[in-house]
């Protein structure tokens, strides 16, 4: 079965740096989503790629997906406090359009 | 346009007690999930309705969670008797999909379940 490992577990970062977040398959991704989810509360759609070499943007959040299609990775441009949560990625199952989540990662933002 | 509403937020029982979650989707999403989430890990899918059909429920529990969305709306989860193990966020999430694909899921704020 298709599982998704994301790197780091978790991540501090002092505010206004740049930092880098990835989601790796072990089988090819046919579509991949980003969600970002404050403890213990819902998870807020960010962005959803489909395409290999795929990048798409939100404000300071760029995600892309890997011309080979079994990785992904979000980018967030001088950090800010809000950026701070859990980042999760879900992608398509292969046999029946479930998605399948990622452990998250959680970033913690320094002042 | 309104999101995914859940209630309550928060709830504490005691083992063995029963709970129930309630979930209104976004107007016109033909499809409804329910996760458990566990702290540290991402969300398990225990139900997937399309309209009042259930179309996944192969995660489960069945012996003490039971699911059911009448009228092809609004949804609710149950749990009795209740376990340790089940503390946990509930989640809800809805989309368009009313086929065999994806569209993006939109998730409530989730219900975050302690059991004593």
């Amino acid at each position: 079965s298709q599982e998704l490992e994301q790197s780091p577990q978790s991540l501090i970062v002092q505010e206004g740096k740049n930092l880098t977040i990835n989601c790796t398959s072990s089988k090819t991704l046919y579509g991949l989503y980003w969600y970002k989810q404050k403890y213990g509360e819902g998870l807020i759609f960010l962005m959803m790629l489909q395409k290999g070499g795929e990048e798409k943007s939100h404000e300071k959040i760029t995600a892309k997906l890997d011309e080979k299609k079994q990785q992904s990775s979000l980018h967030i441009t001088a950090s800010q406090p809000s950026h701070a949560g859990i980042y999760l990625c879900g992608a398509e199952s292969d046999s029946n359009y479930q998605l399948i989540w990622g452990a998250g990662t959680k970033l913690i933002i320094k002042p | 346009e309104a999101g995914v509403a859940q209630s309550p937020r928060y709830k504490i029982i005691e083992k063995r007690q029963s709970v129930a979650f309630w979930c209104n989707p976004i107007s016109g999403h033909a499809t409804l999930y329910w996760y458990q989430q566990i702290l540290g890990q991402g969300p398990k899918l225990l139900i997937q309705f399309q309209n009042n059909g259930v179309v996944d429920d192969s995660q489960l529990p069945k012996d003490r969670f039971s699911a059911e969305r009448l009228k092809g709306v609004d949804s609710t989860l149950k749990i009795q008797p209740a376990k340790l193990e089940d503390s946990a966020v509930y989640l809800c999430a809805s989309s368009r999909r009313t086929g065999p694909s994806t569209d993006t899921q939109y998730f409530g704020p989730g219900t975050r379940l302690t059991v004593l």
